[in-house]
């Protein structure tokens, strides 16, 4: 069955960086794009970019350009998403969610990893 | 980006109630939307996709519809286990984007 396991909780200092993971496993591990996706506490969803697990080939959300950087590791199947210069308004949990690579469903979220909680706080 | 606009933010029903709820784009999506239910603590789950195509394993008392830019998932018999937030989510163009969420509360 699909699995998406995601890294445990993170309490960061306001402008140092974290790195989430996400391993992936019961499918094709390049055969899917993988997303990240965040939510603040009590807020809704914002998606933050998106990585081809097969070539590498990454885009990001415009607010984050600069401060985010996604990367995997095919020969453990898990990506990796990592934030800089957090600032307390990056506190949310973070969500890796799988794609089809089609071009009718490359944004269609159709399995999510459980979340990571990453508190920034002095 | 597209901007995505659900209502009503919050609805309170009860089990075996009709309920519907509505997303409506800023610019057409054709049939690029999906629905997905969030409860307390937990990841988001797909329930529909291509506006009206139910996700494997979805109960069938979920159902939606809609094109270009106004579209409703409609729970045809509320059960215990359907109240939760849920979000549309556009999916026609880059960037994907959320709408803002409808809580579902028990009346």
């Amino acid at each position: 069955q699909v699995q998406l396991v995601q890294s445990g909780a993170e309490v960061k200092k306001p402008g140092a960086s974290v790195k989430v993971s996400c391993k992936a496993s019961g499918y094709t591990f390049t055969s899917y794009y993988m997303h990240w996706v965040r939510q603040a506490p009590g807020q809704g969803l914002e998606w933050m970019g998106i990585i081809n697990p097969s070539g590498g080939s990454t885009s990001y959300a415009q607010k984050l350009q600069g401060r985010v950087t996604m990367t995997r590791d095919t020969s453990t199947s898990t990506v990796y998403m990592e934030l800089s210069s957090l600032r307390s308004e990056d506190t949310a949990v973070y969500y890796c969610a799988r794609s089809p690579t089609g071009v009718d469903t490359a944004m269609v979220l159709d399995y999510w990893g459980q979340g990571t909680l990453v508190t920034v706080s002095s | 980006d597209i901007q995505m606009t659900q209502s009503p933010s919050s609805v309170s029903a009860s089990v075996g109630d009709r309920v519907t709820i509505t997303c409506r784009a800023s610019q057409g999506i054709s049939s690029w939307l999906a629905w997905y239910q969030q409860k307390p603590g937990k990841a988001p789950k797909l329930l529909i996709y291509a506006a009206s195509s139910l996700q494997s394993g979805v109960p069938s008392r979920f159902s939606g519809s809609g094109s270009g830019t106004d579209f409703t998932l409609t729970i045809s018999s509320l059960q215990p286990e359907d109240f939760a937030t849920y979000y549309c989510q556009q999916a026609n163009s880059f960037p994907p984007t959320f709408g803002q969420g409808t809580k579902l509360e028990i009346k």
